[in-house]
């Protein structure tokens, strides 16, 4: 079993639409980071959070530790958040990434 | 602000030949590391440094060396290319914490043929 799991891991949804991708862990970490990846393009980072919630723009992150689990948010979909979205825990004493397979999300106009 | 930079940004080469992948970064991070990307995957760490001149493994290593001669650059050397190190190769960089932002570079699609 992967130490990192997304669900769904394709995605397709209208402008306009609320999103929500998922990731589960099953390992301790000390952060947990999202990650956004655009075709043929390199890879942002988005946010890092060890506890609550976090929000920029139109994005939003949760993180609930004793459940395992982070959700990404995206609110009023735009065409241009096509891309793929990246979890990724940080663990150890030198917090390296263990990255999940990534979610494509797709957004039509 | 540059932020990390890799060179070159596409490379076929043939088995058995080697190359140097570079990456540099102007953030004065401490920490940098190399991955690779596979179809179906996530991504990987193959090797990686905390500081100048340290060196670590990752969770890939075969077949690849690195050196961290100055704070600036990280390079990823193949000596004998092979087809299953066909693949997008991502160079990544870290303040000098533990849970601190990681910064890419844009990858290096890299082909072996």
């Amino acid at each position: 079993k992967n130490e990192v799991e997304q669900s769904p891991q394709n995605l397709t949804a209208q402008e306009g639409e609320f999103i929500t991708i998922n990731c589960s862990y099953s390992v301790g970490i000390s952060a947990l980071h999202w990650l956004q990846q655009h075709p043929g393009g390199g890879i942002v980072s988005l946010f890092m959070l060890s506890s609550g919630k976090k929000k920029h723009g139109r994005l939003i992150a949760t993180i609930n530790i004793q459940e395992k689990h982070s959700s990404l948010h995206i609110t009023a979909s735009h065409p241009r958040d096509s891309a793929v979205y990246i979890c990724a825990v940080a663990r150890g004493s030198q917090g390296n990434l263990i990255f999940g397979k990534g979610t494509k999300l797709s957004v039509k106009p | 602000n540059a932020g990390v930079t890799q060179t070159p940004k596409f490379r076929v080469l043939k088995t058995g030949q080697s190359m140097t992948l570079l990456c540099a970064q102007d953030m004065n991070h401490e920490y940098m590391y190399w991955y690779r990307q596979d179809p179906g995957m996530g991504l990987r760490l193959i090797h990686y440094s905390v500081g100048e001149g340290t060196t670590a493994k990752g969770e890939v290593p075969d077949g690849y060396n690195v050196s961290r001669l100055k704070k600036q650059n990280f390079l990823l050397g193949l000596e004998s290319a092979a087809p299953s190190q066909t693949s997008v190769y991502f160079c990544a960089s870290r303040p000098g914490d533990r849970d601190t932002e990681a910064f890419f570079g844009q990858g290096t699609r890299l082909t072996v043929v």
